[in-house]
């Protein structure tokens, strides 16, 4: 039968509080992974990025937490604005090659 | 730094006609990707180019689309003929060597009626 599209998860919070956005990767060989914010309209913007020789990466009012043994990745934003309403994509890249690949996304809203 | 540029930002065509999509990456980035988004599929990677040679078009749909990049400052992504299947947001993005990062451009919607 025909596909209906992707389903993409929603997680849904109020101004303020902290967020926290998962993703499963599959392929034990990356060594590389990041975020992306695509907002309504826009391209995909880097937000945040860490290596698998870390497990933890802070940024401002985000951070990344890799567990390589479960192979997931988080994303966690601090006191969430309405502006942070957007997809946000996990990518991984293969050590070896340039490219990216990217997970099927989040979205995220805020609620004033 | 004006980012990536691409154009048009929006195209509306008949299905059979020939559809040209540009790219102009960040100067001095040695990567160029292609990319189609899709409800359907989301995010897919279509082809990439290093120093404007082709390194991978596995995710090229089928022979109606074809990727060149003549100069390291420009690329397009043509489909001919164009079917409405073809109706994406199409991205570019570009690298530099030595950083995974890449920096998208604003997407080019397109509509095959």
């Amino acid at each position: 039968g025909e596909s209906v599209g992707l389903h993409l998860p929603t997680l849904s919070v109020q101004e303020g509080d902290n967020s926290i956005i998962n993703c499963a990767y599959s392929n034990s060989a990356s060594d590389y992974f990041i975020w992306y914010k695509q907002e309504s309209g826009k391209g995909p913007q880097f937000i945040i990025d860490i290596r698998s020789n870390m497990d933890k990466r802070q940024g401002q009012r985000v951070t990344v937490l890799l567990n390589k043994t479960v192979k997931h990745l988080s994303l966690q934003i601090a006191a969430t604005q309405p502006g942070d309403s957007a997809v946000y994509f996990c990518a991984e890249n293969i050590l070896g090659f340039q490219k990216l690949v990217f997970g099927t996304g989040t979205r995220l809203l805020v609620s004033p | 730094d004006a980012g990536v540029i691409q154009s048009p930002r929006h195209e509306v065509t008949e299905m059979g006609q020939e559809v040209t999509l540009r790219c102009k990456p960040i100067s001095g980035h040695d990567y160029l990707f292609w990319y189609r988004q899709t409800m359907m599929r989301g995010l897919e990677l279509l082809i990439y180019f290093n120093n404007n040679v082709p390194i991978d078009d596995s995710g090229m749909p089928e022979d109606r689309f074809s990727a060149k990049m003549p100069n390291a400052s420009f690329s397009t992504l043509k489909i001919q003929p164009s079917e409405p299947r073809d109706s994406a947001v199409y991205f570019c993005a570009s690298s530099t060597q030595g950083s995974y990062e890449q920096y998208f451009g604003p997407g080019t919607r397109l509509t095959v009626t």
